[in-house]
């Protein structure tokens, strides 16, 4: 079964542009979240999906940030305008809770984002 | 609120040794589940291993066992005969009810040969 695809795997922007980040989960899986990790940091949830309605978007910093999962299944991630302190690791993970599952969240590679 | 502390920010070990990281959690739901993922250098987060709070059994899988305490909130990851494809990061993370997933701050793992 193919994992959680994202892209790009790298970006590089200057400070006050605007960058988008692209996931598809594991086919089936109707729990999609986005993570921000910084570096020597354990991910930091900024928002979570449940097929296209929003669960949990708390620490989501709404003034820049803006998420989408239309359709259910791709979802993409927006940052504008971005800020130095955004460099980070963007990470998509997937989930479908099932008893089988224990609802373990599969992760993407990952987007390394730098804001110069 | 849930909180999950990983007091060890990085460790060393031998390779095949044994090595033990530490997590603790707090909460006060009684079924959630725990899990250890791995983070290599600059590659994906993977699942090592989980453990569902409702069995007192500690899972295994290979070379990799925890010790899950319920009533101390403890969940340590074990590796046996630590190998070099093991230095990573190492994230605790607990979930509940459907709820998000809380992750420690990490520890890091370097394995020497």
């Amino acid at each position: 079964e193919a994992g959680v695809a994202q892209s790009p795997r790298y970006k590089i922007i200057e400070k006050r542009q605007s960058v988008a980040f692209w996931c598809n989960p594991i086919s089936g899986h109707a729990t999609l979240y986005w993570y921000q990790q910084i570096l020597g940091q354990g991910p930091k949830l900024l928002i979570q999906f449940q097929n296209n309605g929003v669960v949990d978007d708390s620490q989501l910093p709404k003034d820049r940030f803006s998420a989408e999962r239309l359709k259910g299944v791709d979802s993409t991630l927006k940052i504008q305008p971005a800020k130095l302190e955004d460099s980070a690791v963007y990470l998509c993970a997937s989930s479908s809770p099932t008893a089988l599952a224990l609802e373990t969240q599969y992760f993407g590679p990952g987007t390394r984002l730098l804001v110069l | 609120a849930q909180t999950v502390t990983q007091s060890q920010p990085e460790m060393s070990v031998q390779e095949a040794e044994t090595v033990t990281l530490s997590c603790t959690y707090d909460t006060s739901e009684n079924n959630y589940y725990l899990f250890w993922y791995k983070q290599p250098p600059s590659r994906q987060m993977i699942l090592v291993i989980r453990q569902e709070a409702y069995k007192q059994q500690n899972a295994t899988e290979n070379r990799f066992s925890v010790n899950f305490q319920k009533a101390a909130k403890s969940f340590s990851l074990k590796i046996s005969d630590s190998q070099l494809g093991d230095t990573a990061m190492y994230f605790c993370a607990f979930i509940h009810n459907f709820n998000k997933f809380y992750f420690g701050s990490g520890t890091k793992l370097n394995v020497k040969p």
